[in-house]
């Protein structure tokens, strides 16, 4: 079963503006990842944080962790055409050694 | 250092037909798994291997579905026969020492046709 939940499914910005993608999960967790996937092509890893962290920087990437609402948010600033593409939240949880997905956020970067 | 090798890259096969596909690990990671990507949603996990047991197969639709990773290497997924619902993109994954910056290295997948 999908553990995480994404909000919105799909999202359409202008280039330049900020994107805002919300995950909400299920159970307790090691940690959550952040995936980006690209038409057609494979998963690329963006950022990791734990359980015990509320927010990570990576480049244009923020990333917020509320584990008391058992949810995440992924901010991509100044967005490009280039990072248009699927975006995946996925859950490690304790003990579990393995990734469960969101459904996943399409965003389209309008030129 | 190699990633997560996988083959064919494409598929098409008609349904009912059978079809195979190969992963092969990073070297020395012990975890081993298949997820299934349906067009429009996000990854779904089939099976977990740890060395040559699963360790967790609950979504795995045994009735067509089958897979294997004799030596606690290579892993083959099967599916047979094969329905229209089948079509996906089929990734692997695997974890373990020098793991990718997430703990788990993907390949790049096998794109699944069922005509």
């Amino acid at each position: 079963s999908q553990q995480g939940e994404e909000d919105p499914q799909a999202l359409s910005i202008q280039e330049g503006e900020n994107a805002t993608m919300n995950c909400s999960y299920k159970t307790s967790i090691n940690n959550l990842q952040w995936y980006r996937q690209n038409s057609g092509r494979g998963l690329v890893h963006l950022i990791l944080i734990r359980s015990n962290e509320r927010e990570k920087h990576s480049g244009r990437l923020r990333v917020t962790l509320d584990t008391s609402k058992k949810s995440s948010s992924l901010l991509i600033t100044a967005s490009r055409a280039a990072d248009t593409a699927s975006y995946f939240c996925a859950t490690d949880a304790w003990g579990a050694q393995k990734l469960v997905f969101g459904q996943g956020t399409r965003l389209t970067i309008n030129p | 250092e190699a990633g997560v090798a996988q083959s064919p890259r494409y598929k098409i096969i008609e349904k009912r037909q059978s079809v195979a596909f190969w992963c092969n690990p990073i070297s020395g990671h012990a975890t081993l798994y298949w997820y299934q990507q349906i067009l429009g949603q996000g990854p779904k996990l089939l099976i977990q291997f740890q060395n040559n047991g699963v360790v967790d197969d609950s979504q795995l639709p045994k009735d067509r579905f089958s897979a294997e990773r004799l030596k606690g290497v290579d892993s083959t997924l099967k599916i047979q026969p094969a329905k229209l619902e089948d079509s996906a993109v089929y990734l692997c994954a695997s974890s373990g020492p020098s793991r990718g910056p997430g703990g788990y290295t993907f390949g790049s997948g096998t794109r699944l046709t069922v005509v």
